[in-house]
């Protein structure tokens, strides 16, 4: 069974800090993918990685594809009140289908 | 575009009851999926449907049943319901094949059994 370890699960920062958001596992991923969801709203893609080492950069988002595919992460520089919310890693498992392992999610919340 | 919808947005059942949860989405998208969502636990693949007529199980499919006969829709059923089915449940779709699809879900529907 593959899983996909997500820390922290909570963080509460001030706006203008930094942090970031780890997801860790043992298995391999063909990419990562990392989703935002809204309270009483579904997940909404933000970003894919796929090539191992691999970083992508999104306004105040940096987010990295580990070298060897098995983990990932989350960099929010200079954090906003907007930017609270839930942030889901998921690994999309080599195979037909591409099936989604979602990690617990971090909840962050930015007070101003 | 509507996108993926789902119906109903909340629901209440007491064990034993059956209900089917709606979901379609007007993009034709060859792939279909039901997750759960639980606190501290993330989302959950139930089933899936990679296409009209075919359907495969996920992570946790015991006690839902689904079934595809149209690209558009895919219901999912609870036979009997548990507390233990008590969930927020997340249906998605995506174009079929590229690993690089993006997967875009429904807005849920918020399910408690007593």
């Amino acid at each position: 069974t593959q899983l996909l370890e997500q820390s922290p699960q909570f963080l509460s920062i001030q706006e203008g800090e930094n942090l970031t958001v780890y997801c860790n596992s043992s298995s391999v991923f063909s990419s990562l993918q990392w989703y935002r969801q809204e309270p009483g709203e579904g997940p909404v893609l933000l970003v894919t990685v796929v090539t191992g080492g691999e970083v992508k950069k999104l306004k105040r988002l940096t987010f990295q594809f580990g070298d060897a595919r098995k983990d990932s992460s989350l960099h929010i520089t200079a954090a906003q009140p907007g930017d609270t919310g839930l942030y889901l890693c998921a690994g999309v498992v080599p195979g037909g289908y591409n099936k989604l392992i979602f990690g617990a999610g971090t909840r962050l919340a930015v007070h101003p | 575009n509507a996108g993926v919808t789902q119906t109903p947005k909340f629901q209440v059942l007491k064990t034993g009851q059956s209900m089917t949860l709606q979901c379609a989405q007007d993009m034709n998208h060859e792939y279909m999926s039901w997750y759960r969502q639980d606190p501290g636990m993330g989302l959950r693949l139930i089933h899936y449907s990679v296409g009209a007529g075919i359907t495969d199980q996920g992570e946790v499919p015991n006690g839902y049943n689904v079934s595809r006969s149209t690209t558009e829709d895919f219901p999912l059923r609870l036979l009997s319901a548990a507390p233990s089915q008590t969930s927020v449940y997340f249906c998605a779709s995506k174009r079929g094949g590229l690993k690089q699809e993006t997967q875009y879900f429904g807005p849920g529907t918020r399910l408690l059994v007593l």
